[in-house]
């Protein structure tokens, strides 16, 4: 079936550092991959996504690019910032998801220190 | 921001009561879901809802029970609470099953 797996965190960071944020993906077809955030106490919030292949999705400074060649859709910023604290889920949605519309990684938390 | 409200957004239980969960929205989106979000878990579906009266199990629905009678309203029931059910509880809407889902703000559940 689909799958996700993200980079286990907790990431730390300095403020104005590149991050980085794997995320590979196990699936059939031609699926399409999402970033979502969470910040503390709230809900997930789409962050950026794309559909097909080569396609880069971008938002507030972060972007993806639907790497195909090696099944990834890794998640960069080049300079974060105090306010980018927060856990970052790598999702997918395809073909043949049965009961699973949605399939997330299990969470990457963030910390970015001043 | 998606117009999705969860209540209430926090309930304290003991094991054996009944309790039910609402999620509305306002988006007139065909599809909504309920996930539980735990430590070293993420994300789990619990049921979903296709559209009014049509709903269907997730990977995790033992022990819970769902209810959509109008478009904008899906109620989650756990019929007995128990201690393994205190979770976090988010609703999401979508427009079509395998679309970009938004979420609510979340249901912090403790069952003593």
């Amino acid at each position: 079936g689909n799958s996700v797996t993200q980079m286990e965190g907790p990431v730390t960071l300095s403020e104005e550092a590149f991050l980085t944020i794997n995320c590979t993906y196990t699936a059939t077809g031609y699926p399409s991959l999402f970033w979502y955030v969470q910040y503390p106490g709230e809900g997930l919030q789409l962050l950026l996504k794309a559909t097909k292949a080569d396609d880069k999705g971008s938002n507030k400074g972060f972007e993806a690019t639907y790497r195909k060649e090696t099944t990834s859709f890794h998640l960069e910023k080049g300079s974060v910032q105090v306010s980018d604290s927060a856990v970052y889920f790598c999702a997918l949605s395809g073909p043949l998801s049965g009961n699973t519309p949605l399939v997330f990684g299990k969470g990457t938390r963030l910390s970015v220190i001043a | 921001d998606a117009g999705i409200t969860q209540s209430p957004r926090h309930k304290v239980t003991e094991t054996g009561t009944p309790v039910t969960l609402r999620c509305h929205q306002t988006e007139n989106h065909r599809y909504m879901y309920w996930y539980r979000q735990d430590p070293g878990h993420g994300l789990r579906l619990i049921h979903y809802s296709y559209g009014v009266k049509d709903t269907d199990k997730g990977e995790v629905s033992d022990g819970y029970s769902v209810s959509r009678s109008k478009t904008e309203d899906f109620l989650l029931t756990l019929e007995s609470a128990t201690s393994s059910q205190t979770s976090v509880y988010f609703c999401a809407i979508s427009i079509a099953f395998t679309d970009t889902q938004y979420f609510g703000p979340g249901t912090r559940l403790t069952v003593l």
